[in-house]
C-alpha cells in the first residue's frame, strides 16, 4: 500500500478535462512539494509537473498541478490519445528518517 | 546530451549479491544528487535510495535497508548500487534518476532526468 493514494486508473474522451488526485498526509504532501511523473509502457518516466504546479519546458501547458492541504491533483486538458499513460505523484516523506514516497500510480486511457 | 545509462542487472539466486552501476553524461555529475527508483512486474514506481552531491548522505527505503549500499565516484561520473543478500521481492527494472538539487531532498527538488533502466531478476 502506497504512502501517496491515487485512483487506479482514470478515463477521458479526446478533448476533455481530466484529473488525477494524490492524497498524503501532513508529513509528505502538507509540508513538502508534490512532482509528477508520466511513465509509457517500457519508457522511463518523465517529469512532468515539479514544485506543485511547475512545468519544465517542453512540458505542455495543457498539463497543469495544484496542491491544497495534504492532497494535490494532475490536470490535463485538451485530452489527446497520446496522453494515455500511466502518471505517479511523489513527494518527500518528513516522517522518521526522511524517504521519497510515490503514488501507486493512475494508468489514464483515452477513450 | 544529458543521458543516465544503467548497466549490470542480471539473473541472480537468491541471497547472492549483485552490483547496478549508473554512468552519467552531459551534466555536471557532482552538482547533483543522484537516486534509485525501481519497479517490480505489476507494480508500481518505489524509491530505493538516494545520494548526495558528495556522497556523505545516503537514505534508503526499509525494504532494503542494511542490504544495499549506495555510492558515488564523481571522477567517474557513475553511481553504484551494490545489493547484498537479494530476495526475490527484490526482482524489479532499476533506474537511476538525476536529482535537481544537491541533497538527497530540497524543497521543490524533483527527479528530472532518467536513465532506461536495467533488469534484476532474484530466482532459484
Amino acid at each position: 500500500q502506497s504512502v501517496l493514494t491515487q485512483p487506479p486508473s482514470a478515463s477521458g474522451t479526446p478533448g476533455q478535462r481530466v484529473t488525477i488526485s494524490c492524497s498524503g498526509s501532513r508529513s509528505t504532501i502538507g509540508i513538502n512539494t508534490v512532482t509528477w511523473y508520466q511513465r509509457f509502457p517500457g519508457m522511463a518516466p518523465k517529469l512532468l509537473i515539479y514544485s506543485d504546479n511547475q512545468r519544465p519546458s517542453g512540458v505542455p501547458d495543457r498539463f497543469s498541478g495544484s496542491k491544497s492541504g495534504t492532497s494535490a491533483s494532475l490536470a490535463i486538458s485538451g485530452l489527446q490519445s497520446e496522453d494515455e499513460a500511466d502518471y505517479y505523484c511523489t513527494a518527500w516523506d518528513d516522517s522518521l528518517s526522511g524517504h521519497w514516497v510515490f503514488g501507486g500510480g493512475t494508468k489514464l486511457t483515452v477513450l | 546530451e544529458v543521458q543516465l545509462v544503467e548497466s549490470g542487472g542480471d539473473l541472480v539466486q537468491p541471497g547472492r549479491s549483485l552490483r547496478l552501476s549508473c554512468a552519467a553524461s552531459g551534466f555536471t555529475f557532482d552538482d547533483y544528487a543522484m537516486h534509485w527508483v525501481r519497479q517490480a512486474p505489476g507494480k508500481g514506481l518505489e524509491w530505493v535510495s538516494s545520494i548526495s552531491w558528495n556522497g556523505v548522505a545516503t537514505g534508503y527505503a526499509d525494504s532494503v535497508k542494511g542490504r544495499f549500499t549506495l555510492s558515488r565516484d564523481n571522477a567517474k561520473n557513475s553511481l553504484y548500487l551494490q545489493m547484498n543478500s537479494l530476495r526475490a521481492e527484490d526482482t524489479a527494472f532499476y533506474y537511476c534518476a538525476k536529482a535537481t538539487c544537491s541533497s538527497i531532498n530540497c524543497y521543490g527538488g524533483a527527479f528530472d532526468i532518467w536513465g532506461q533502466g536495467t533488469l534484476v531478476t532474484v530466482s532459484s
